[in-house]
């Protein structure tokens, strides 16, 4: 069985530029989370969705951020216009339910770099 | 309002010692604690997770943690540290298995040959 994917692995952009990351959860997982890692700080919650609606986005920085999930499937995450300070790895996560036996997958991450 | 503390960002321990990674949370409420842990280029796997039943877990590859509410702590162990243990390791909390996570800043580990 595939774990969760995140595409790219990594991306160098220039500030002021787009750049779109994917991830595609667990086949069968409704539940898909976005998590960032500045360097040397902690792990930070950007979103959770359940299937195609966004359950909590407390955690977005902002609205240069937009996150998609179109048809409950694999989820975007726009980083418009990218700034220096959006460096980081982007990590995603997929779980089939909530609950105390569940269990929430990362995938690799994405480490983007803005210049 | 939930939190995770690891002391020490970087370990270093010989192989075959004791490799101790610490963990404190502040949690509102009965937390769920979990460690997780990233080998370079790969994502994040879970070690080990504490759901309120036994307080002592015991995680893949030999490791184990403990919860000790009073200290509201939930330190990493294993008993001999072997090359492969080298990694990155994070403790989260979450107030709700499955749901959002609260990270720690990680412990990068180093096992010295």
């Amino acid at each position: 069985e595939a774990g969760v994917t995140q595409f790219p692995s990594h991306s160098v952009i220039e500030k002021g530029q787009t750049v779109t990351l994917r991830c595609d959860p667990i086949s069968g997982h409704d539940n898909l989370y976005w998590y960032r890692r500045v360097m040397g700080k902690e792990i930070k919650f950007l979103l959770h969705f359940v299937k195609e609606s966004k359950q909590d986005e407390s955690g977005m920085p902002n609205n240069r951020f937009l996150a998609e999930r179109t048809g409950g499937t694999y989820s975007t995450l726009k980083v418009q216009p990218a700034e220096l300070e959006d460096s980081g790895v982007y990590f995603c996560a997929s779980s089939q339910d909530l609950g105390q036996n569940t269990e929430a997958f990362f995938g690799q991450g994405t480490r983007l770099t803005v210049v | 309002a939930q939190s995770v503390t690891q002391l020490g960002s970087h370990v270093s321990v010989s192989e075959g010692a004791l490799v101790l990674l610490r963990c404190n949370y502040s949690s509102s409420v009965p937390p769920y604690l979990f460690w997780y842990v990233q080998y370079p280029n790969q994502g994040l796997q879970l070690l080990l997770k504490y759901t309120s039943a036994a307080t002592l877990v015991k995680g893949i590859n030999g490791f184990e943690a403990e919860f000790k509410k009073s200290e509201t702590s939930f330190h990493l162990t294993k008993p001999s540290a072997h090359m492969s243990d080298a990694a990155e390791y994070f403790c989260a909390v979450s107030p709700i298995t499955g749901n959002q996570f609260y990270f720690g800043t990680g412990t990068s580990l180093t096992v010295i040959p």
